[in-house]
């Protein structure tokens, strides 16, 4: 079974701080990590797709990095902005299963000016 | 489209009344996958399409749920006979392939059963 686990589960941060978000995983076997963006109320924004192949992938401030033998992805957000404000997301595709994603709890980013 | 479209955004319903979700997904992705977001943020896998086929149930609680992709009309997802424990939003996603692709979420349908 795949477990995806999010640390931490909420941040708190001044404007303009460079910050990291942990996602760890229990089954390595994964076909790809996906990284989301959910505000309040709102569906989830895709934000990062790293290959199991892939070791980073960028998005302007964004970097999301994977290490598929320890288990791990991390986001780094450059420069963050009270806009940057919301849940983040990990979820990670087995492979095995057939697309289905499976999800972290989130942490929960509130920026402020 | 270029998005994936949920209706309706909030569904209030009685205990034990019916309740039905649509999603119509992006035009030219292939498989629908429909989750149920309870608590916070604990997302639970349901079910997933590939065209109008069922791909993977194994999340689905079949004695109430039930859901259908028809060609030329929107994915849906039913649940008859709604109870307390129901009341979660629910979120379809679409993609190009079942894996490997990225997967993309609509806005989500809140139910809440009263």
């Amino acid at each position: 079974k795949q477990e995806v686990t999010q640390i931490p589960a909420a941040l708190s941060v001044p404007e303009g701080e460079n910050l990291v978000l942990n996602c760890s995983f229990t089954d390595s076997a994964i076909y790809n990590l996906q990284w989301f963006r959910q505000d309040p109320g709102k569906g989830l924004t895709s934000l990062l797709l790293i290959q199991s192949s892939q070791r980073e992938q960028t998005s302007g401030r964004l970097n999301a990095s994977l290490d598929k033998s320890s288990g791990r992805s991390t986001l780094y957000i450059a420069a963050s902005q009270p806009g940057d404000s919301a849940t983040y997301l990990c979820a990670v595709d087995r492979g095995s299963t057939l697309g289905r994603l499976y999800f972290g709890r989130g942490t929960q980013l509130t920026v402020w000016p | 489209g270029e998005e994936v479209a949920q209706t309706p955004k909030h569904l209030v319903r009685g205990e034990g009344q019916k309740a039905k979700l649509y999603c119509a997904p992006i035009k030219g992705h292939s498989y629908v996958f429909w989750y149920q977001q309870v608590l916070k943020n604990e997302f639970k896998f349901l079910i997933s399409f590939q065209n109008e086929n069922v791909f993977d149930e194994t999340g689905m609680p079949k004695e109430r749920f039930s859901a259908k992709c028809l060609p030329n009309s929107p994915c849906s997802l039913e649940i008859q006979a709604t109870k307390l424990e129901d009341s979660a939003v629910y979120f379809c996603a679409s993609s190009q392939r079942d894996r490997g692709t990225e997967a993309f979420f609509g806005q989500g349908t809140r139910l809440t059963v009263v």
